[in-house]
């Protein structure tokens, strides 16, 4: 059974913290890794699709990396705003599947 | 351009009750797909239709849960009947790729059902 784990659960940090998360993935048979934001009572809206090993991708303050050969994704925050509060989900999937969602972590940004 | 709608956002029933979502994608989006999210757990899929056939429903419990994508457009999600077990966010998502290809999901807002 395919899995796909988040770190942290959850997370709370000051205004101006900057912050990182974890996606581990099965490293066999990789397609692509996507993440998400997803706030309350919104619907989740795509941050990044990933598919080359060793891809980065930015979007004003988040950026995400990706390592295929090891099984991994990096999503980083520079100077967290009360507005990224919300729960990203990391997903994945292999060729010819459709995607494996994590357990998301949420982040909680205190003003 | 509209998003992916879904109703209602909202449906608290009793157990052994039924109960339907519906879905209409972004226009042109030929693959729809319905994921259940239960609290404290990572979305989960429960079928995928490419145009109005089903390319995935391995894990659609089938002996309570339906589903069809008529015309290739818009979609309904039923649970017949429904356990407490399925109490829930159902997400409805669409991408223009078919198959094979790793496109972006865009979902509604979701439908939370509560059993009772």
């Amino acid at each position: 059974i395919l899995n796909v784990e988040q770190s942290p659960q959850s997370l709370h940090v000051q205004e101006g913290d900057s912050t990182n998360f974890t996606c581990s993935f099965p490293s066999s048979n990789f397609y692509a890794l996507h993440w998400y934001r997803w706030e309350t009572a919104k619907s989740p809206e795509a941050l990044f699709v990933m598919t080359l090993n060793g891809d980065e991708k930015k979007k004003g303050r988040i950026s995400a990396t990706l390592n295929t050969k090891e099984g991994y994704s990096y999503l980083y925050i520079k100077g967290s705003q009360p507005e990224d509060s919300a729960t990203y989900l990391c997903a994945f999937n292999q060729a010819g599947t459709a995607l494996i969602f994590g357990k998301g972590t949420t982040l909680s940004v205190s003003s | 351009e509209a998003g992916v709608a879904q109703s209602p956002r909202y449906k608290i029933i009793e157990k052994r009750q039924s109960v339907a979502f519906w879905c209409n994608p972004i226009s042109g989006h030929a693959t729809l797909y319905w994921y259940q999210q239960i609290l404290g757990q990572g979305p989960k899929l429960l079928i995928q239709f490419q145009n109005n056939g089903v390319v995935d429903d391995s894990q659609l419990p089938k002996d309570r849960f339906s589903a069809e994508r008529l015309k290739g457009v818009d979609s309904t999600l039923k649970i017949q009947p429904a356990k407490l077990e399925d109490s829930a966010v159902y997400l409805c998502a669409s991408s223009f790729s078919t198959t094979g290809w790793a496109g972006e999901l865009f979902f509604g807002e979701g439908s939370r059902l509560t059993v009772l």
